[in-house]
């Protein structure tokens, strides 16, 4: 069964300060891997994709990375709009296309 | 537009009720899904539409109907449903129902069963 574990949970960081979310993945046979971010009672909204070991994508403070068991999600001088619960998904492909399964996520808050 | 537009925001029910809840999506998107998502949870999926038919059933209870009238709109109906079914309901859309798509969500429809 294809398995998705984030951690931490929580993450609370002052402004400025860098720091990574980890996502690890156990999967039969991985074709992509997601990263969402979602504010309170919104719905997820789409940061990256990477598909191959070694792959890394950036978009403003947000640098995503994938290795063959895990990705991380780097944050760079965080600023309080940071703040959400971000998500990781992975599509594990088989029959089932367009499936996803999701962590459970790490809620970021950063303080002023 | 670039919008996946969800109707209600908000609903309330009680368990021998029939409610809709509708997401329309103007991108010319081929696959339309319906996640349900619990406080603190991640979303789980329900149903995946593939060019206006039923691709993907997760198991879902039959008091969970869901409907796709044409390739913008797609309906979930509702019939006495538990408490334990309030959640958040995600529409959401992608070009195809294939892999490595990603996936533009709305933002959902809060529902409280009573």
């Amino acid at each position: 069964e294809d398995q998705v574990t984030q951690s931490p949970e929580a993450l609370r960081l002052q402004e400025g300060e860098s720091s990574s979310l980890n996502c690890s993945y156990t999967v039969s046979g991985l074709r992509g891997l997601f990263w969402y971010r979602q504010d309170p009672g919104k719905g997820p909204e789409f940061l990256f994709t990477l598909y191959s070991a070694g792959e890394e994508k950036e978009k403003e403070r947000l640098k995503a990375t994938l290795t063959k068991k895990e990705s991380f999600l780097h944050i760079t001088a965080p600023k309080p709009e940071d703040s959400a619960t971000y998500l990781c998904a992975v599509d594990a492909g088989g029959t089932s296309y367009g499936k996803l399964t999701f962590g459970q996520g790490t809620i970021l808050t950063v303080h002023p | 537009d670039t919008e996946v537009t969800q109707t209600p925001k908000h609903l309330v029910m009680g368990m021998t009720n029939k409610k809709s809840l509708k997401c329309e999506q103007h991108m010319g998107h081929r696959a339309m899904y319906w996640y349900k998502q619990k406080a603190k949870k991640p979303p789980e999926l329900m149903f995946v539409y593939s060019y206006e038919k039923l691709s993907i059933n997760e198991s879902v209870p039959s008091r969970f109907s869901p409907e796709c009238p044409n390739s913008s709109l797609l309906n979930l109906h509702l019939h006495a449903l538990q408490p334990e079914d309030s959640a958040l309901y995600l529409c959401a859309s992608s070009p195809r129902q294939a892999t490595n798509e990603k996936l533009f969500f709305g933002s959902g429809t809060q529902l409280s069963v009573l």
